[in-house]
């Protein structure tokens, strides 16, 4: 069974540096196929895809906030970590991990989420 | 940029009723196309990929259709449960992931 859950900080200020990280289990982010994306959402708004990682390391991120974000892997603790820096009060959202198996069919399908957590970007 | 643009942005509807979502990407993604199901307070949930297949555990009275830039989400015969909002995605990596900005179904 296959779960994924986030952590990191509740409340950052402005200017601050996120990290998020995404404890797995169920499968391991090295496993040909596999990739871990990361997913964020504001109150009452849309999914907005922020990045992705894939088993051999290969990284996507979103144009708009490449510039801002990376993501890295711990295959040995099975974790995922989204950095994003200057945090600003737009970017107050749930952030959640998701997991997905990538193939030619189905390309990046994010076929189990986590939870997600609430950030809220305050001073 | 790629967009995706669904349509409507929300629609009520009953019990047993027929309804159908459109996913319309600004250029052709073939069938990478996905849909998930959101309630309030919970991540999504996939019920589609590929365009057309399903997800296991996902009811049969969701279908989905499609290729190119036009793809359509149906659930044949609402349930209480189905009421949520609905995200198409873009799953092809090249040039990004990109999600649609939701169908709320809402109780007529």
């Amino acid at each position: 069974q296959i779960t994924l859950k986030e952590s990191g900080p509740t409340l950052v200020k402005p200017s601050q540096t996120l990290t998020l990280t995404c404890t797995f289990s169920g499968f391991s982010v090295s496993t040909n196929g596999v990739a871990v994306g990361w997913i964020r959402q504001p109150p009452g708004k849309a999914l907005e895809w922020l990045a992705l990682i894939y088993w051999d390391d290969d990284k996507r991120y979103s144009p708009s906030l490449k510039n801002r974000i990376s993501i890295t892997k711990d295959t040995s603790k099975n974790q995922v970590v989204l950095t994003m820096t200057n945090m600003d009060p737009g970017d107050t959202a749930t952030y959640y991990c998701a997991h997905s198996l990538v193939d030619v069919v189905s390309a990046v399908t994010f076929d189990i989420w986590g939870q997600g957590t609430l950030v809220t970007v305050s001073s | 940029d790629m967009q995706m643009t669904q349509s409507p942005s929300s629609v009520s509807a009953s019990v047993g009723d027929r309804v159908t979502i459109t996913c319309r990407a600004s250029q052709s993604i073939s069938s990478w196309l996905a849909w998930y199901q959101q309630k309030p307070g919970k991540a999504p949930r996939l019920l589609i990929y590929a365009a057309s297949n399903l997800q296991s555990g996902v009811p049969s009275r969701f279908s989905g259709s499609g290729s190119g830039t036009e793809f359509t989400l149906t659930i044949s015969s609402l349930q209480p449960e189905d009421f949520a909002t609905y995200y198409c995605q873009q799953t092809n990596t090249f040039p990004v992931i990109t999600f649609g900005q939701g169908t709320r179904l809402e109780i007529k």
